[in-house]
């Protein structure tokens, strides 16, 4: 069975660095693309970026260039997001998903991640 | 690349038939036969529905169906119910860097 779990909700402070995580199981997680998706509440789904784990390569929308960075471990079938200096406007539900059937389709999708960053 | 366009909200009475379009371009629903429906209900995260504009994945109700026409796909559910309030999202498979292309989401109210 396809899982994905991410870590848990997060409170922080403007400025703090932060990394989460998407777990993944019961697929060989090097061969298909990881997405990561961000909703603010009451707002759409937006496209941040995707990885392929298996050589790593990444590709960002233009909006989230420079802004996060995303990264893979192989070895543990992980996929994280992480920030360097965390802004109020980053606060949202973070999704991963996984890009299925060669990318065709988001076959399925993690619990969310839920950010808060106040002072 | 820019968002696929879905309408705010739509509504329905329980029992009847609703339709949400999705339009995009000749890069991506234009192209190819890759367009894929979303359903996430209140507080919980998007959830796959249909994929290849009519195939559902199993455990997904036949109440819910997929055609395309040049740029606009369309999700429709029929015999709306109360359970089917959600937001509903598409996307599509683009030549595009990025893969995929989300829609901006649709709203549905049953009556």
């Amino acid at each position: 069975e396809v899982q994905l779990v991410q870590s848990g909700a997060e409170l922080k402070k403007p400025g703090d660095s932060l990394k989460i995580s998407c777990q993944t199981s019961g697929y060989n997680f090097a061969k298909i693309w990881i997405a990561w998706v961000r909703q603010k509440p009451g707002e759409g789904l937006e496209w941040m970026g995707i990885i392929y784990p298996g050589d790593s390569e990444t590709r960002y929308s233009p909006s989230f260039q420079g802004q996060v960075s995303i990264s893979a471990d192989e070895s543990a079938a992980t996929a994280y997001v992480h920030w360097s200096a965390l802004k109020p406007s980053d606060s949202a539900m973070y999704y991963c998903a996984r890009l299925g059937r060669g990318a065709t389709t988001i076959d399925y999708w993690g619990q969310g991640t839920l950010l808060t960053v106040s002072s | 690349q820019s968002a696929l366009t879905q309408p705010a909200s739509v509504s329905g009475s329980p029992g009847q038939s609703i339709t949400i379009s999705c339009t995009g371009t000749s890069s991506d629903i234009g192209f190819y036969n890759y367009v894929s429906w979303y359903q996430q209900l209140p507080g919980k995260a998007p959830k796959l529905i249909l994929y290849d504009v009519t195939n559902r994945p199993s455990g997904v109700s036949n109440r819910f169906s997929g055609s395309k026409s040049g740029n606009m796909a369309s999700l429709t559910i029929s015999g709306i119910q109360a359970e089917d309030e959600a937001d509903y999202f598409c996307s599509a498979y683009t030549n595009n860097r990025s893969l995929q292309v989300l829609g901006t989401g649709t709203k549905v109210s049953v009556l």
